[in-house]
């Protein structure tokens, strides 16, 4: 079945530091995507980035990059330049086939993500 | 402005009541779907709707019901048969059943009295 992990449930960086947020998945899938969501404490999930099985390129979104390593199932994010807004929950999301051939989103446990002055 | 928008940002429910919470999209989506948050968790796919008057249940449907009668509205109603309503609930929508990106809602926690 599929599956996403995140193993780290919270992580601190200095401002300014870049970071790198875990993800894992686990599909037989050949044809899947990946997400990251960002989630502030008003509670509202803001996209941040999607990387496709088949793209050949890891994406990149401002100072958000997806570190796609499709032999190890691993998606992790990077942020770079770290600042106080950054300070949320993040989630890691994997499109899944549904039954009848629509699709939805499974979501790992998220990282907490606290930015220090 | 384009976007999701819920209400009530805040819903109490006493016991054997139904409440039903709204979801309102602009965004000219095809595809809605409400989602289900429990605390320090990730979120659950409750039902998902493709099209105007169509809808499938998600991995945790018991207990709620749904409705799409107009493609910006994708109405959730949580029946007193859901033992368990306290969460923070989260619609949201996409272009179509691709999934490629999903926008989200601000979200609605409900609590029980």
């Amino acid at each position: 079945a599929q599956k996403i992990t995140q193993t780290q449930p919270g992580m601190f960086v200095q401002e300014k530091e870049a970071v790198t947020l875990d993800c894992t998945y686990d599909t037989s899938d050949p044809s899947y995507g990946l997400f990251w969501y960002k989630q502030p404490s008003s509670g509202e999930m803001i996209f941040l980035i999607y990387q496709g099985s088949y793209d050949q390129q890891n994406a990149t979104e401002g100072r958000y990059s997806l570190n796609f390593q499709k032999a190890r199932k691993s998606a992790n994010l990077v942020i770079s330049a770290s600042q106080l807004g950054d300070s949320a929950m993040y989630f890691c999301a994997m499109r899944d086939q549904f039954s009848g051939g629509y699709n939805k989103l499974i979501f790992g446990a998220g990282t907490r993500l606290a930015v220090h002055p | 402005d384009g976007g999701i928008t819920q209400s009530p940002k805040y819903l109490f429910r006493k016991e054997g009541q139904n409440v039903t919470l709204s979801c309102e999209q602009n965004l000219n989506h095809d595809a809605m779907y409400w989602y289900r948050q429990d605390p320090g968790q990730g979120l659950r796919l409750i039902y998902y709707s493709q099209i105007v008057n169509d809808f499938q249940k998600g991995d945790i449907a018991e207990g709620y019901s749904v409705s799409r009668e107009k493609k910006e509205s994708f109405p959730l109603t949580v029946t007193s048969a859901q033992k368990n309503p306290t969460a923070f609930y989260l619609c949201a929508s996409s272009p179509g059943t691709s999934v490629e990106t999903q926008y989200f809602g601000p979200g609605t926690r409900l609590l029980v009295l």
